[in-house]
């Protein structure tokens, strides 16, 4: 089945250690995402990449590192200089890499982080 | 500046019971698209539509609707005869043609729908 897969779905992490969530899609898509959700606040973008080997920064990057070496491979870093791990993890791809926006966005099942 | 804002918090509803889920936006731009997306307890975002702003028709798609207004800026959602698997978070949200990429897009709060037997 063609889809986005993120894992593990739920991880745990002491303070001061770094750990990867893994996201892989089959869909063939040029751009991936790294969206992080707390309770109230909504979606907001950690980093995007739009084609192999290249990533940038969202909103709040800080914290956290990303890799593009293959086109439906795009882990996250959360590292322990992120202050406030712990949240919900959506990874998302998309099939748009040019000017115009507005293709859909589709979202794997999601990652939760506690730190403990 | 470019918004979504969803009022509703919560509703809470008896299964059967029509219901919809406001939700208003800001943008500068002329060409935007608007987009629902269901997030139910797995954690998992469904899209659910996807509409560019030079469509105002109305959709329609089984029990859901959608209702898109630019006068009043607002892309409203209906879940006709409701039922309990309907019970999620329904978010809403807006991304400019301008801004060059899908990493502009914006997103409302949420509204938590709970459908009651």
């Amino acid at each position: 089945d063609g889809g986005i897969t993120q894992s593990p779905k739920y991880l745990f992490r002491k303070e001061g250690q770094n750990v990867t969530l893994s996201c892989e899609q089959n869909l063939n898509h040029d751009a991936m995402y790294w969206y992080r959700q707390d309770p109230g606040q909504g979606l907001r973008l950690i980093y995007y990449s739009q084609i192999v080997n290249d990533f940038q920064k969202g909103d709040i990057a800080e914290g956290y590192s990303v890799s593009r070496e293959k086109k439906e491979s795009f882990p996250l870093t959360v590292t322990s200089a992120q202050k406030n791990p712990t949240a919900f993890y959506l990874c998302a791809s998309s099939s748009d890499r040019g000017l115009h926006s507005g293709n859909t966005i589709y979202f794997g099942e999601g990652s939760w982080l506690t730190v403990v | 500046a470019q918004k979504v804002t969803q009022a509703q918090t919560e509703i809470s509803v008896v299964e059967k019971e029509d219901v919809t889920l406001d939700c208003v936006y800001e943008t500068r731009d002329t060409t935007y698209y608007l987009f629902w997306y269901k997030q139910p307890p797995s954690g998992e975002l469904v899209f659910l539509i996807r509409r560019n702003s030079f469509d105002e028709q109305n959709e329609i798609s089984g029990r859901y609707s959608w209702n898109f207004q630019k006068s009043t800026s607002s892309f409203n959602f209906t879940i006709t005869a409701s039922q309990v698997v309907d019970s999620a978070v329904y978010f809403c949200a807006l991304s400019e043609a301008n801004a060059g990429n899908n990493r502009k897009l914006i997103w409302g709060l949420g509204t938590s729908l709970a459908v009651n037997p």
